[in-house]
């Protein structure tokens, strides 16, 4: 099976502008969860999506925003960007989100976002 | 609130064996999860613990003490490709797939 995969890589936005960053769970997964990693803060949770329903969410203004679509591929968008946005942003999929299997969580390469 | 704590940096030599901490203060959890990273990479699942005691897979074996609040991950015959940071997490009761991480523990192996 293929792993998870984020597009893009890597990102430069400049501040106050909007960014939309995409990904794909193993398929058969339909919980996918998104963090923020940066030096200062480690990985901190910022939503999760389950059955195109978002199930949980972070403490993280509402200038981020995220969606799941029917073939579980997930998109978070952060608007009016600001420089501590700067990060490398990680999703995660499990295949039901529930007891035992969702513990074990499969990250993809992850978005390196850098805020100018 | 939930926290989970680890040391920040462990260095060790290679064939060694070497001991991650996790101590944390959180309600109620399903069980505690270890990663690991390498620099500029994912995340990868090592281990978990859903009751208390010992789980070992290989190299690796992880440890919970849920009276004591405690955990650890125990790394044996450690090899330069070990080198990474190492998380613990919780996934909080009630809260669908979320998880807390504690901030990671850099490893260093040296030859």
């Amino acid at each position: 099976k293929a792993g998870v995969t984020q597009t893009p890589r890597y990102l430069i936005k400049t501040r106050g502008q909007q960014v939309t960053l995409s990904c794909s769970p193993i398929s058969g997964h339909r919980s996918v969860s998104w963090y923020q990693q940066t030096p200062g803060q480690g990985l901190q949770f910022l939503f999760e999506y389950f059955s195109e329903t978002q199930r949980n969410k972070g403490n993280f203004p509402g200038r981020f925003s995220g969606r799941q679509f029917s073939n579980s591929r997930s998109e978070m968008n952060v608007s009016t960007l600001e420089l501590g946005d700067s990060a490398l942003y990680l999703c995660a999929s499990s295949q039901k989100g529930l007891a035992g299997d969702a513990d074990t969580q499969y990250f993809g390469p992850g978005t390196r976002l850098t805020v100018l | 609130g939930q926290s989970l704590e680890q040391p920040s940096e462990v260095t060790a030599v290679e064939g060694a064996i070497v001991q991650i901490n996790c101590t944390y203060q959180t309600s109620g959890f399903y069980g505690l999860s270890w990663y690991q990273q390498h620099d500029g990479g994912a995340p990868t699942f090592l281990s978990y613990n859903g009751l208390d005691g010992l789980e070992e897979t290989g190299r690796f074996s992880s440890f919970l003490s849920r009276s004591d609040s405690y955990g650890y991950l125990l790394l044996q015959e450690l090899q330069m490709k070990d080198s990474a940071s190492y998380f613990c997490a919780v996934r909080p009761y009630n809260q669908g797939g979320k998880l807390i991480f504690g901030q990671g523990t850099e490893l260093s192996v040296k030859p």
